[in-house]
């Protein structure tokens, strides 16, 4: 079965905090999502990946092909980014790509 | 990029009536995506909405439950029909970008009392 899975499910952080959120997939993919979805209920794309690392501003993404694993990592928390992050991996199935496979979230709050 | 706006944002209904959500994209795609978020848990996939075909529908959604419209390459409706409160949810559409990327609606929060 081709599961997402996130950890932890929920994370209170005080703000200027370094915050990381996992998340592991169990056979290959084509590329990893991180979204951010707020409390309205709208979603953010943050990163796609397919290898390596990405930077956004305060916001890292890394990605471990062998391991099935990334992490996204928030530098100098702020209560601004209290927010639910979500982990997404589209599979590749014999060399056709799937449809999107969403983890359960990460509620994320940043208190001041 | 692509903007995504969809009506309504939210809306309470009753049990046994239907509610009509509509999604509009500022620029024209092939495949638009309707999710469903139940409370707590992650994103599931409803269907998929082609222009000029009918829509195919994941594993546990049918047509008479969930029909889909695709009039043209910027817009789509999804109805949920007959509501029950398992229906209280999250509905979300999406598109691809170039690349891959991602993109979503601000989502319709439906409550069924």
């Amino acid at each position: 079965k081709n599961e997402v899975e996130q950890s932890p499910q929920n994370l209170t952080a005080q703000e200027g905090e370094f915050i990381t959120i996992n998340c592991s997939y169990s056979v290959g993919i084509s590329a990893l999502h991180w979204l951010q979805q707020h409390p309205g209920g709208g979603i953010v794309s943050l990163f796609m990946l397919s290898s390596g690392k990405k930077k956004h501003g305060r916001l890292i993404a890394t990605i471990n092909i062998q391991e099935k694993h990334s992490s996204l990592h928030i530098t100098a928390s702020h209560p601004r980014d209290s927010a639910v992050y979500i982990c997404a991996v589209r599979y590749n199935y014999g060399g056709s790509q799937g449809n999107l496979i969403f983890g359960k979230g990460t509620k994320l709050s940043v208190k001041p | 990029s692509a903007v995504i706006s969809q009506k309504p944002s939210r809306d309470i209904c009753q049990r046994g009536t239907s509610l009509t959500i509509q999604c509009q994209v500022d620029s024209q795609v092939t495949m638009m995506f309707w999710y469903r978020q139940q409370p707590g848990q992650s994103l599931t996939l409803i269907a998929t909405a082609n222009q000029g075909s009918e829509a195919t529908y994941e594993s546990g959604f049918v047509i008479d439950k969930f029909p889909i419209s695709r009039p043209n390459l910027t817009f789509s409706t999804l109805t949920v029909s007959n509501m029950s409160p398992e229906d209280s949810s999250i509905y979300l559409c999406s598109v691809d970008g170039r690349g891959n990327e991602q993109f979503f609606g601000p989502g319709t929060r439906l409550t069924v009392l």
